[in-house]
C-alpha cells in the first residue's frame, strides 16, 4: 500500500495564480482532510471529507475549494494564490469519521511558495 | 491564548537520556490526547494515543495526561539519535454537532545527540 500520496512535491506559484494539490489514499479510508503547516501555529484544518460527496470547512478555508467525488481522492484547488498561502500542505486520511477520534494518516506534504 | 501549547524548543539532549515533552490546554472538554513525530520533511505520524487521564506506556515511550491540570507529557526512554523529529501533541472532544475537534500543538523540535 502506497498510503497517502501528494502531488507535487514542491510547487512556486505567482499571485493570482490557480492550482490544485492533489491528494491520493488507497486504503479505502472514509475521512480525509487538508491541512497547512505554518511555523509557530501548527497544524490547521483546512477542508475536509466524511465520504464521497461530503465535504465541510475547517478552521482556515478561505481561498481553498475542496471536491470528494471518489473515496480515494480529495483535491485542494487555490483559487487564486496570495503571499499568505505560503505554506507546507498536508492531506490526511482516517478510518474514523468522527464518533471516535482515528490515527490520521498522513502524506509527505507539498511545499508552496507563492510569489 | 491558543487552546494548546507546546514549547517549540529546539530541544537537546544526549543519547541515552530520558526526555520529557509537555502541553497545556486550556479547553475542559478535550477526551482524547494523541502525540505525533514528525521527521525533517515527512508527514507526522501517530505514535501515542490515549484517552481521558492515566498513563500508557509502549516500548520506551510513555504518554500521561493528567486531565486536572490541564497537562499531557510524553517521556522517552533510553533517547536514540533516530528519535530525532518534531514532536506534535494534539487532542480532541466531539463537538454537540457529533463531529471531532482535532487541534495540534505547534511542536517541539528535539535532537538527541550521539
Amino acid at each position: 500500500n502506497a498510503g497517502v500520496t501528494q502531488t507535487p512535491k514542491f510547487q512556486v506559484l505567482k499571485t493570482g495564480q490557480s492550482m490544485t494539490l492533489q491528494c491520493a489514499q488507497d486504503m479505502n479510508h472514509e475521512y480525509m482532510s487538508w491541512y497547512r503547516q505554518d511555523p509557530g501555529m501548527g497544524l490547521r484544518l483546512i477542508h475536509y471529507s466524511v465520504g464521497a460527496g461530503i465535504t465541510d470547512q475547517g478552521e482556515v478555508p478561505n481561498g481553498y475549494n475542496v471536491s470528494r467525488s471518489t473515496t480515494e481522492d480529495f483535491p485542494l484547488r487555490l483559487l487564486s494564490a496570495a503571499p499568505s498561502q505560503t505554506s507546507v500542505y498536508f492531506c490526511a486520511s482516517s478510518y474514523n469519521s468522527g464518533l471516535n477520534t482515528g490515527e490520521l494518516f498522513f502524506g509527505e506534504g507539498s511545499r508552496l511558495t507563492v510569489l | 491564548q491558543k487552546e494548546v501549547e507546546q514549547d517549540p524548543g529546539p530541544l537537546s539532549v544526549p543519547e541515552g537520556a530520558i526526555v520529557s515533552l509537555n502541553c497545556t490546554y486550556s479547553n475542559s472538554a478535550f477526551q482524547y490526547f494523541m502525540w505525533y513525530r514528525q521527521y525533517s520533511r515527512k508527514g507526522p505520524e501517530l505514535l501515542m494515543y490515549t484517552y481521558s487521564s492515566g498513563n500508557k506506556e509502549d516500548g520506551r515511550f510513555t504518554a500521561q495526561v493528567d486531565k486536572s491540570s490541564k497537562y499531557i507529557s510524553l517521556f522517552i526512554r533510553d533517547s536514540q539519535p533516530s528519535d530525532s523529529a518534531t514532536y506534535l501533541c494534539a487532542m480532541s472532544f466531539i463537538s454537540n454537532f457529533g463531529n471531532e475537534k482535532l487541534t495540534f500543538g505547534t511542536g517541539t523540535r528535539l535532537t538527541i545527540i550521539p
